[in-house]
């Protein structure tokens, strides 16, 4: 049973406009999410966090947005840049320090 | 510089063959984990360790076998009972805490690629 959904596996933006990644799940143990960008050929690398204290959090470019009560978070990149091109994922912490993960959403920024 | 080491980078083998996966941290995490990538599919979880000397199984460990007597490493055995081996291999660790920036959050290596010939 996926725990956590990314629906759309694609997505294609014009540079400088926003990108927004979306992210569903059930079952959250701690409510608190994680979103990671990968490179072909390369490990995922930490992006941004949100905890159930907070509907939004914000990192330079980057803003992630809770919502509880639906059950799904997104993440904001604006404005949309080449070196954005990547696959994005959402984990969430299940018990024992597990992290769960969508099945990712690859991004394409175009000129 | 502190990080995450997997080794090799590429490897390839033959149908009935087991080939084990190196993992190794400098980062002093207790935690360490092993995922699968495959297209369309996301990371998904085949073991993890909170501790040395422990370990448990993740959503798709059959077929796949680790060890952790040392905090510092942690490799993965990929064996002939694996049906579908050839994939992208991925280490991470994490520190555990509470309060500390950093924390809870995974530190990946930069992957293995696998391929059965």
């Amino acid at each position: 049973d996926q725990q956590v959904k990314q629906n759309s596996p694609s997505l294609s933006v014009q540079e400088g406009r926003i990108s927004i990644l979306n992210c569903d799940y059930t079952n959250s143990m701690f409510d608190y999410f994680l979103w990671y960008k990968k490179y072909p050929a390369e490990g995922p690398t930490f992006l941004i966090s949100i905890s159930s204290i907070k509907d939004k959090n914000e990192d330079g470019r980057f803003t992630v947005f809770l919502n509880k009560s639906a059950k799904h978070l997104s993440l904001h990149i604006v404005p949309s840049q080449p070196g954005d091109s990547a696959v994005y994922f959402c984990a969430d912490i299940q018990g024992a320090q597990k992290l769960v993960f969508g099945q990712g959403t690859r991004l394409t920024i175009n000129p | 510089d502190g990080g995450i080491t997997q080794s090799p980078k590429y490897l390839f083998r033959k149908e009935g063959q087991n080939v084990t996966l190196s993992c190794e941290q400098n980062l002093n995490h207790d935690a360490m984990y092993w995922y699968r990538q495959d297209p369309g599919q996301g990371l998904r979880l085949i073991y993890y360790s909170q501790i040395v000397n422990d370990f448990q199984k993740g959503d798709i460990a059959e077929g796949y076998s680790v060890s952790r007597e040392k905090k510092e490493s942690f490799p993965l055995t990929v064996t002939s009972a694996q049906k579908n081996p050839t994939a992208f291999y991925l280490c991470a660790s994490m520190f555990v805490g509470q309060g500390v920036p950093g924390a809870n959050v995974l530190t990946f290596g930069a992957g293995s690629r696998l391929t059965v010939l």
